[in-house]
């Protein structure tokens, strides 16, 4: 059975553009989460989603960072005018139902901003 | 701001030895507290989800414990080998809210 996958998973931008990250779910599950991962930290959360609504963005770290599931399964994280502190593994992760399922989680797509 | 704390930061092993690792988290809000193992260029694995204190819990080689009144979870690996080579993570569930908050993980290196 096909797990969590993100794509690209690899991304280089420069200063200033525009980026998308996409996230494929697990199918049929209801949650899914944004993480971010700086280079010698943990992963840090960005925002959650229950179906097609977005109910915490508490962690998104500016209004540059922006993430839709508008039809409750695909997901996409899209960053504006990147930045060089942008540069970090952006992880997702999905569970079948909130807080009684553990959250699988996809490769992760490392952004590198130059 | 929600501290879990993960000690020791890396760790280089031999073949065979036996290792453990701690998370120490607040013990207030506790819902759950989840162990990832991550190989480079992988996803996290999930190894265990431990909700009730005193819970150990065992997956082949790999086992761990959990003390919510304290507030610490040991992950232990019994024999280990190069494949376990990995970052540990844990990461608390609180029982407000989704989200799961890492620790910064143990980087553990098995030599063969």
């Amino acid at each position: 059975g096909a797990g969590v996958s993100q794509s690209p998973r690899y991304k280089v931008a420069k200063r200033g553009q525009d980026v998308a990250l996409r996230c494929d779910p697990i199918s049929g599950h209801v949650s899914l989460f944004w993480y971010q991962q700086a280079l010698g930290q943990g992963p840090e959360f960005l925002t959650y989603f229950q179906n097609e609504a977005q109910l915490d963005k508490s962690g998104l770290p500016s209004d540059r960072f922006f993430a839709e599931r508008p039809e409750g399964s695909v997901s996409t994280l899209k960053i504006q005018r990147t930045q060089q502190e942008d540069s970090a593994v952006y992880l997702c992760a999905s569970s079948l139902v909130d807080n009684q399922y553990e959250q699988y989680f996809g490769p992760g797509t490392r952004l590198t901003v130059t | 701001i929600l501290n879990v704390e993960q000690s020791p930061q890396s760790l280089h092993v031999q073949e065979g030895d036996s290792t453990n690792f701690t998370c120490s988290f607040p013990s207030s809000n506790f819902y759950a507290l989840h162990w990832y193992s991550w190989e480079t260029a992988k996803s996290p694995e999930a190894l265990f989800v431990m909700t009730l204190n005193g819970d150990e819990k065992k997956k082949g080689r790999i086992s761990a414990t959990l003390n919510t009144k304290e507030g610490y979870s040991y992950l232990y690996i019994k024999g280990s080998q190069p494949e376990d080579s990995a970052t540990y993570l844990c990461a608390l569930k609180e029982t407000s809210g989704s989200r799961l908050t890492f620790g910064e993980g143990t980087q553990l290196t098995v030599n063969p």
